[in-house]
């Protein structure tokens, strides 16, 4: 089945510097990806949606600008979080959909990464 | 927009026991609703989903009723396992946008 890798599993940073999270389908082509983060106990907030080849679409009260997202390829999201904080601390999940599936509302998840902001 | 709502944000049934989570959605226009398990710290993993078209499906211990003159939707685990402790959400979308309206989440205790 479909298979989305998401990099690193875990993550600890000095506050103020910038950390990157990679998420990539393994096995299929996913034009749309969606990047949520998740605080203990809570649900899933949406954070962004992106579709290859164009600018994220961000929920309203993200920051864009601190949460930088790139979907440069059919394969491969990216969400770099600039200038941390200790705040910004928490889990962070990638999904996919796959172009063209006849199921292609079922979402695929990565494994998430822990963000611990020093 | 759609709103999800999901309850009860926790359930203790015991070993062997049914369990029933239930959601509702505001959107008639949605159609399409999956529920996801969520173990701690770990990814959320699709279990069961439904589309308008049809009522009721059920996979083994799984089943998932869908109600859309009411707008809800509900998960039922029957025979329950140690291993079904987790948390599930549901969700809610529609159209081809794959954008899911999550529900809060509920915390399933299997009590031994």
């Amino acid at each position: 089945g479909a298979v989305v890798s998401q990099h690193p599993s875990r993550v600890i940073c000095k506050s103020g510097t910038s950390v990157k999270i990679e998420c990539r389908s393994l096995d299929f082509q996913a034009t749309t990806m969606f990047w949520y983060r998740q605080f203990p106990k809570k649900s899933l907030m949406l954070m962004a949606t992106s579709n290859e080849g164009s600018k994220a679409t961000y929920e309203q009260g993200v920051e864009k600008d601190k949460f930088l997202i790139n979907h440069a390829s059919l394969t491969l999201s990216t969400l770099t979080v600039t200038s941390a904080h200790p705040e910004d601390s928490s889990f962070y999940i990638c999904s996919a959909s796959a172009s063209g599936n006849p199921g292609a509302n079922v979402l695929t998840f990565g494994a998430g990464s822990r963000l611990t902001v020093l | 927009g759609e709103n999800v709502e999901q309850h009860p944000s926790t359930l203790s049934v015991q070993e062997g026991d049914s369990a029933v989570i239930k959601c509702t959605y505001s959107d008639s226009a949605s159609n399409y609703f999956p529920w996801y398990k969520q173990e701690l710290g770990k990814r959320p993993q699709l279990i069961i989903d439904i589309r308008s078209n049809v009522g009721e499906k059920k996979d083994q211990r799984i089943a998932v009723t869908l109600n859309k003159t009411a707008k809800h939707f509900s998960l039922h685990i029957t025979e329950t396992q140690p291993e079904d402790s987790a948390v599930y959400f549901c969700a809610a979308s529609k159209g081809s946008n794959y954008q899911l309206i999550w529900g809060a989440g509920t915390k399933l205790i299997i009590k031994p």
